[in-house]
């Protein structure tokens, strides 16, 4: 079945690093946009990243801009995500999510944006020293 | 850049219709997405493009928009429909595009 698997998540110190992994599985990787999502405790859903199905465009939220980065390798069905200079409120669990291709969807520069039709079960992050 | 902004709570009585707002500066201009989130659960897309429903969602999970408010209405309410519910779209209000997510709505059956 269509399935996604995040790991990585754990307790990590202020400005240290951290890298997350998302497996994913039941269909073709390669075919389909990929993002990161997170929540932080008791707050609700925050866009991280999306990477392109052929790892060619990547963008990022404002506050993640210049430290975090996406990555995909198609070869391995596998989506990661590398945290650098992690700070307190980047605390949250950490979900990878597949962008559907289902529907009109909302047209930029060329390109259509569609919702997220799968998820993982989530990763956590706690940056606290 | 841009805002979705949703009631914080909703409650409503089981069997009962309820529906809930997501406002926007002409959000009829974009595809909305909602999404149910269950405590400690991942969560789940139930209404598309507006108003179309991915493949295994029941019929009582509708949507729609107008103007600047993007509505969605759920019928005959279940206890086990209690959950976060939350808009989403798609913004570029700078050089490239990013996801924008609503504060979410707590439904609470009662």
């Amino acid at each position: 079945q269509v399935q996604l698997v995040e790991s990585g998540g754990r307790v990590v110190q202020p400005g240290r690093s951290l890298r997350l992994s998302c497996a994913a599985s039941g269909f073709t990787f390669d075919n389909y946009a990929m993002h990161w999502v997170r929540q932080a405790p008791g707050k609700g859903l925050e866009w991280v990243s999306i990477i392109w199905y052929d790892g060619n465009n990547k963008y990022y939220a404002d506050s993640v801009k210049g430290r975090f980065t996406i990555s995909r390798d198609n070869s391995k069905n596998t989506l990661s995500l590398q945290m650098n200079s992690l700070r307190a409120d980047d605390t949250a669990v950490y979900f990878c999510a597949r962008e559907t291709t289902s529907g009109s969807g909302t047209y930029y520069n060329g390109w259509y944006y569609y919702g997220l039709d799968v998820w993982g079960q989530g990763t956590t992050v706690t940056v606290s020293s | 850049s841009y805002v979705l902004t949703q009631p914080p709570s909703v409650s409503v009585a089981p069997g009962q219709t309820v529906r809930m707002t997501c406002g926007g500066s002409t959000i009829r201009s974009r595809s909305v997405h909602w999404y149910q989130q269950k405590p400690g659960q991942a969560p789940v897309l139930v209404v598309y493009d507006d108003s179309d429903r991915p493949s295994g969602i029941p019929e009582r999970f509708s949507g729609s928009s107008s103007g600047n408010t993007a509505t969605l209405t759920i019928t005959r309410v279940e206890a086990g429909d209690e959950a976060d519910y939350y808009c989403q779209v798609w913004d570029s209000g700078s050089d490239y595009p990013s996801m924008i997510f609503g504060g979410g709505t707590k439904l609470t059956v009662l």
